[in-house]
């Protein structure tokens, strides 16, 4: 089973600056790689997939890049509705499908 | 767009069956793989398992022998039974769409809104 690791656990940032968020697999699971985004009480949704593509409707301002065990999310400029938990998710080597254990942005 | 929405009791004894049906609104379940995914209380997620519209299956290892996903499409719905459950099951349940039509492996989207189930006596 793949695991993936994400760093840091919270990340305290201000509106308007920028947030990079990091994601390790242990080991390559090439650029198979997904973002999701999740606020309280709602499902997971999907921000990119393909270590780097965005999904439909989702802002420029979140990028993603990495391949290989190496992975980061950027939110530029945050926005209010940016501080939530984001996930990451591998889907190279399954089952199991695995994500990470999730990253917590929150407002500094 | 398709719509996915989970139903099924909220509360389960220990050593029952929790069983759990996802509706598919919006479009048909006669392509795509559909999976079911949890998550425990303010913990991370874990994926279950998935079904294609033809009946076949593939679950992750730690549950496969609890688990069984099963597909109705002539209601457009896919069931998941987790046999045997603990307190460590209660979580809040999703259903989710694979993103590829034909194949499995991918990311998930879109998502139902997810149903809590505790197992508690």
């Amino acid at each position: 089973e793949i695991v993936m690791m994400q760093s840091p656990a919270t990340l305290s940032v201000s509106p308007g600056e920028r947030a990079t968020l990091s994601c390790r697999a242990s080991q390559s699971v090439s650029s198979n790689l997904a973002w999701y985004q999740q606020k309280p009480g709602q499902a997971p949704r999907l921000l990119i997939y393909g270590a780097s593509t965005r999904a439909t409707g989702i802002p420029a301002r979140f990028s993603g890049s990495g391949s290989g065990t190496e992975f980061t999310l950027t939110i530029s400029s945050l926005q209010s509705e940016d501080f939530a938990v984001y996930y990451c998710q591998q889907y190279n080597n399954w089952p199991p499908y695995t994500f990470g254990q999730g990253t917590k942005l929150e407002i500094k | 767009q398709v719509q996915l929405q989970e139903s099924g009791p909220g509360l389960v004894k220990p050593s029952e069956t929790l069983s759990l049906t996802c509706t598919v609104s919006g479009g048909s379940i006669s392509s795509y793989y559909w999976s079911w995914i949890r998550q425990p209380p303010g913990k991370g997620l874990e994926w279950i398992g998935y079904i294609y519209y033809s009946g076949s299956t593939n679950y992750n290892p730690s549950l496969k022998s609890r688990v069984t996903i099963s597909v109705d499409t002539s209601k457009n719905q896919f069931s998941l039974k987790l046999s045997s459950v603990t307190a460590a099951d209660t979580a809040v349940y999703y259903c989710a769409r694979g993103n590829n039509a034909a194949r499995p492996g991918g990311w998930f989207d879109p998502w139902g809104q997810g149903t809590l189930v505790t197992v508690s006596s």
